[in-house]
């Protein structure tokens, strides 16, 4: 079946620490992928996005490429702040699919100044 | 643009009560999607509606639960009677398209 896998929380980093999320997913198709952002006591927010091979989904200095290869969309930043204390869940969406997302379990990630 | 309304953001019940939960979708959304989200389950799909009509709601948990979308920019969802184990964020996103936007949640405790 289709699914998405990310690496268990909690991660805990510096502040200013290289971040890596690993997600990787199975699916038939070719699915659209995202990754959403959930900081305490509000709803899920979406990040970034890729839609196809190749794609890198970018936005506030995170990026993910869709890598078809590997079936991996691994989340990274190249400095991260203290505000980025969040959980980050990864999501497919695969086509004529009603626009139902299938989501990873979240990664919790908390920054230490 | 307000985004997705979700009302009221948190609410506590004695178990057996009914419970009302509401949402306002984005205008011009053509989906609604019903979540909860527990520490224990994560995410889980409740119900989603396409164009105010339900398509899936196999991940309703019981009788207990339903929920309506009688116009474009409005939805419920009810839960009579409420047990403690209904204690949840109960979030509604809408969609045209890719996009989801979710409301910030509502808060249920049951005790």
């Amino acid at each position: 079946g289709n699914s998405v896998t990310q690496m268990e929380g909690p991660v805990t980093l510096s502040e200013e620490a290289f971040l890596t999320i690993n997600c990787t997913y199975t699916a038939t198709g070719y699915p659209s992928l995202f990754w959403y952002v959930q900081y305490p006591g509000e709803g899920l927010q979406l990040l970034l996005k890729a839609t196809k091979a190749d794609d890198k989904g970018s936005n506030k200095g995170f990026e993910a490429t869709y890598r078809k290869e590997t079936t991996s969309f691994h989340l990274e930043k190249g400095s991260v702040q203290v505000s980025d204390s969040a959980v980050y869940f990864c999501a497919l969406l695969l086509r004529d699919s009603n626009y139902q997302l299938i989501w990873g379990a979240g990664t919790k990630l908390i920054i230490k100044p | 643009d307000a985004g997705v309304i979700q009302s009221p953001r948190h609410e506590v019940t004695e178990m057996g009560q009914e419970v009302t939960l509401r949402c306002k979708p984005i205008s011009g959304h053509d989906y609604l999607f019903w979540y909860r989200q527990t520490m224990m389950r994560g995410l889980e799909l409740l119900i989603y509606f396409n164009n105010n009509v339900p398509i899936d709601d196999s991940g309703m948990p019981e009788d207990r639960f339903s929920a309506k979308m009688p116009n474009a920019s409005f939805s419920t969802l009810k839960i009579q009677p409420s047990e403690p184990r209904d204690s949840a964020v109960y979030f509604c996103a809408s969609s045209f398209g890719v996009g989801y936007t979710f409301g910030s949640g509502t808060r249920l405790t049951v005790v």
